[in-house]
């Protein structure tokens, strides 16, 4: 079983509507939780981190279900620039990251 | 502000030549470093990580090597490549010890064998 998992998508919305994407870990000793977005051929940046209690930044979301061992991110009012694939990323115990094989995003005109 | 280099940005490299990337840390010490390396449409795969200096974890068999002879530096490395190592290789630092502090990527190298 693959330590994070994610819907590959890809998901087509159009501009200013809302998305939610879901990611599910299998360890449930993780201990941190982030959400990265990378664009075309560029590296990973991170877009935030996820805590325990939700945390959001601007027309992003992010939410921790500890019990269903799952991460949510939640982009409102889409922008063209929105177009991206969302990865998410869980840290355990140790020093690795593990990482989603990604969601990918195209915001439509 | 922390700052991490990697380079070459591209790199195009005959089957069974040898291969040295390179990637260094600014503004921080005792960081974590990892290589990753991510196939075209495919997700990233860990290939080395370090906590400190001459300490490497190697999480796939394969022709490549790592090394940390400094502080801030982490070195890929190969004495043959494969056509199978074609790819898009990431360098990565974090906050060594820090349980809740993300990673953070150089810009990456594109590294095609003909």
């Amino acid at each position: 079983r693959k330590e994070v998992e994610q819907d590959p998508g890809p998901f087509n919305v159009p501009e200013g509507a809302t998305v939610a994407f879901n990611c599910t870990y299998s360890n449930s000793a993780s201990q941190s939780f982030f959400w990265y977005r990378q664009d075309c051929r560029k590296e990973p940046k991170l877009l935030m981190s996820v805590y325990s209690s939700g945390n959001e930044d601007g027309r992003f979301t992010a939410q921790l279900n500890r019990a269903s061992q799952y991460i949510s991110l939640l982009i409102r009012d889409s922008k063209l620039s929105d177009s991206a694939t969302y990865l998410c990323v869980v840290k355990g115990t140790g020093n690795q990251f593990y990482f989603g094989t990604g969601t990918s995003l195209t915001v439509i005109p | 502000s922390q700052t991490i280099h990697q380079w070459p940005a591209t790199l195009v490299q005959p089957v069974g030549s040898p291969l040295s990337l390179e990637c260094t840390v600014e503004g921080t010490s005792n960081p974590n470093l990892y290589w990753y390396r991510q196939a075209a449409g495919r997700g990233l795969q860990l290939l080395f990580y370090s906590i400190g200096i001459d300490q490497i974890s190697s999480e796939v068999p394969q022709n490549l090597s790592a090394s940390r002879p400094q502080d801030r530096q982490f070195i890929l490395s190969s004495k043959k490549l494969l056509l199978s190592d074609s790819g898009f290789y990431l360098c990565a630092w974090s906050v060594g010890g820090h349980v809740n502090q993300p990673q953070h990527f150089g810009d990456g190298t594109r590294l095609s064998i003909l």
